[in-house]
């Protein structure tokens, strides 16, 4: 099973700056299968990121992903106040599918 | 534009099964594969596991011995089974569409809580 460790667990910023939020695999993934999502509180996981590099549909061009192998990374570029959520990296190169655990971006 | 939703009891007796079902509202259930997740504090975010359109189906490992996920194409839904549960399946539980093409869940139910209780 492939563990997805996410760093920092929370992050506390301002509306304005600039969040980097890490995912580290316990073996290479292919960048095509690692994915990004945000999750607001009472709501289901929204997809921001798929193939590592690609904004889903709707997605502002804020957030951006990057990162190759075992390291992954999605950018927020200048955090509005409805970007304050939870953070979590999701990868399937092989089953099972698993999440990590995520990063919490608060004021 | 898909959606999903949930439906199914909120409270389970230990030792009996979940059963859920998930209604695939304003599109076609061909081609995708239709997932359950759950979510609970001690574990995060847990894949279940999927069936496509096809009939074909994956369970997560830590699962598959007490997990059954079905399709009804007719009735636009899919289902889970999880038989013997314990207080550690009490969890929100989600279904969520994967696409192939991007290798993600691209559309999410809302999610329906599970209580597992004696």
């Amino acid at each position: 099973e492939i563990v997805l460790t996410q760093s920092p667990g929370a992050l506390s910023l301002s509306p304005g700056e600039r969040a980097t939020l890490s995912c580290r695999a316990s073996q290479s993934v292919d960048s095509n299968h690692l994915g990004w999502y945000q999750q607001k509180p009472g709501q289901a996981p929204r997809l921001l990121i798929y193939g590592a590099s690609n904004r889903a549909t709707g997605i502002p061009d804020r957030f951006s992903g990057s990162g190759s192998g075992t390291d992954f990374t999605l950018t927020i570029r200048r955090l509005e106040p409805e970007d304050f959520a939870v953070y979590y990296c999701q990868q399937y190169v092989t089953s099972p599918l698993t999440f990590g655990p995520g990063t919490k971006v608060d004021i | 534009q898909v959606q999903l939703q949930e439906s199914g009891p909120g409270l389970v007796k230990t030792s009996e099964t979940l059963s859920l079902t998930c209604n695939v509202s304003a599109g076609s259930m061909r081609s995708y594969c239709w997932n359950w997740i759950r979510q609970s504090p001690e574990k995060g975010l847990e894949w279940i596991g999927y069936v496509c359109y096809s009939g074909n189906t994956n369970y997560n490992p830590s699962l598959k011995s007490r997990v059954t996920i079905s399709i009804d194409t007719s009735k636009n839904q899919f289902s889970l089974k999880l038989s013997s549960v314990t207080a550690a399946d009490t969890a929100l539980y989600y279904c969520a569409r994967w696409f192939e093409e991007w290798r993600a869940f691209d559309i999410w139910g809302q999610g329906t809580m599970v209580t597992v209780s004696s």
